[in-house]
């Protein structure tokens, strides 16, 4: 089983609807969770951190679920420039586990 | 950006080729990562310097070979790789604190590595 899994996507999103999407995570001593986007054929960049129950960053929302072991990433008012892979990530004493990333596709 | 830089951009070598990666970082951090990233594949970490002491290996081939001379600046070094190496190698920095523990981490650009 894969230590992060997520839904390789793609989710089409009209301009200016929500989407959400979940990432589950096998190693219940993980600690800390973040959330990165990449561009095609760029580096991934921090999105957000996660520490807590949830953080919350302008449109974007990110939740913890401990007892489900899963973190989900909401987008409010989709951006054509949100378009992008979004890669989820856990923390294990700094031992960084990533999922293959869910790809977010918004539409004009 | 110019947070954590990585030369060569891109690199094409043959198998029997020896090139070295550069990674630079001036952050401040004390941990540096490299990453191979294929095609729809997660990021796969490969070695892990603290305080510019190894502390992971991945069960990298020895055709890899990364060096650490301070806490600044990475290199991995590559020799006789195969086409199935050809990926994305992307370099990473965070803030590491003596317990092991590790705060947010982030890449340079990347070299897109193509082995033929």
């Amino acid at each position: 089983r894969k230590e992060v899994e997520q839904d390789p996507g793609p989710f089409n999103v009209p301009e200016g609807a929500t989407v959400a999407f979940n990432c589950t995570y096998s190693n219940s001593a993980s600690q800390s969770f973040f959330w990165y986007r990449q561009d095609c054929r760029k580096e991934p960049k921090l999105l957000m951190s996660v520490y807590s129950s949830g953080n919350e960053d302008g449109r974007f929302t990110a939740q913890l679920n401990r007892a489900s072991q899963y973190i989900s990433l909401l987008i409010r008012d989709s951006k054509l420039s949100d378009s992008a892979t979004y890669l989820c990530v856990s923390d294990s004493w700094g031992k960084l586990q990533f999922g293959a990333g869910t790809q977010v596709v918004v539409t004009p | 950006e110019t947070g954590v830089t990585q030369t060569p951009r891109h690199l094409v070598m043959g198998m029997t080729n020896k090139k070295s990666l550069k990674c630079e970082q001036h952050l401040g951090h004390n941990a540096m990562y490299w990453y191979k990233q294929s095609a729809k594949k997660p990021l796969e970490l490969m070695f892990v310097y603290n305080f510019k002491e190894q502390t992971e290996n991945n069960s990298v081939p020895s055709r890899f070979s990364p060096e650490c001379p301070n806490s600044s600046h990475l290199f991995l070094h590559l020799h006789t790789l195969q086409p199935e190496d050809s990926a994305l190698y992307l370099c990473a920095s965070s803030q590491a604190d003596s317990a092991g523990g590790s705060y947010e981490q982030y890449f340079g650009p990347g070299t897109r590595l193509t082995v033929t």
